[in-house]
């Protein structure tokens, strides 16, 4: 069973990064498939913000392309979100899920981790 | 991007009734949809996906059905444990996108 994990800070301050890394664990990240990282403010939708193949090959929405960078770690079975210059916007409640085989659709999914952006 | 409407945005029913939730696209998309339900606090779970294959271990109460532009999503006997919010999700074109969400409470 595929089980995946957030982890990171709960409170960042505004114009800082925010930095979260997903960790996996019944599964070998470096076997294969994509992986990514969702978000949902606060009684809010959902909103894709990017994923990474096990190679680092990356996809990222354009929305947030030039404030996001998504990194794997195949030695930890991990993989890492950077939000860059964070403003109360992006307070969400962020998840890391595995990107099914079948399409880009997403499988298996962390519990989810608050980040609050206040100062 | 492609745009996503759902509706209703809440629907009120009641145990064993028959529920469908639209989801409209803003262009086709063939069949590269998905359909998830969320419960508070809780991650989204998968529920259909490709517009109308159950995934492993979802109650056959759920289906899904459409392609190109009109999807739809039916449980067709609600059971106590539906009661959710439920979000559509395409796939067909780079940036994926969910839809609105629909909540189903108890009415």
């Amino acid at each position: 069973q595929v089980q995946l994990q957030e982890s990171g800070p709960g409170l960042v301050k505004p114009s800082e990064t925010l930095s979260l890394t997903c960790a996996v664990s019944g599964y070998s990240i470096s076997s294969g498939y994509y992986w990514g990282w969702i978000r949902q403010p606060p009684g809010k939708g959902l909103e894709w913000i990017g994923s990474i193949y096990h190679s680092g090959s990356t996809y990222y929405n354009p929305s947030l392309k030039s404030r996001v960078t998504i990194s794997v770690d195949t030695s930890k079975n991990q993989f890492s979100l950077k939000l860059s210059s964070v403003t109360a916007a992006d307070t969400a409640v962020y998840y890391c899920a595995r990107v099914a085989p079948g399409g880009y659709y997403f499988d298996y999914w962390g519990q989810g981790t608050l980040v609050t952006v206040s100062s | 991007a492609i745009w996503m409407t759902q509706s209703p945005s809440l629907l009120s029913a009641s145990t064993g009734d028959r529920v469908t939730i639209s989801c409209r696209m803003s262009q086709g998309i063939s069949s590269y949809l998905a359909w998830y339900q969320q419960k508070p606090g809780k991650a989204p779970e998968l529920l259909i996906y490709a517009a109308s294959t159950l995934q492993s271990g979802v109650p056959s109460r759920f289906s899904g059905s459409g392609s190109g532009t009109d999807f739809t999503l039916t449980i067709s006997c609600l059971q106590s444990e539906d009661f959710a919010t439920y979000y559509c999700q395409q796939y067909y074109s780079f940036p994926f996108t969910f839809g609105p969400g629909t909540k189903v409470d108890i009415k």
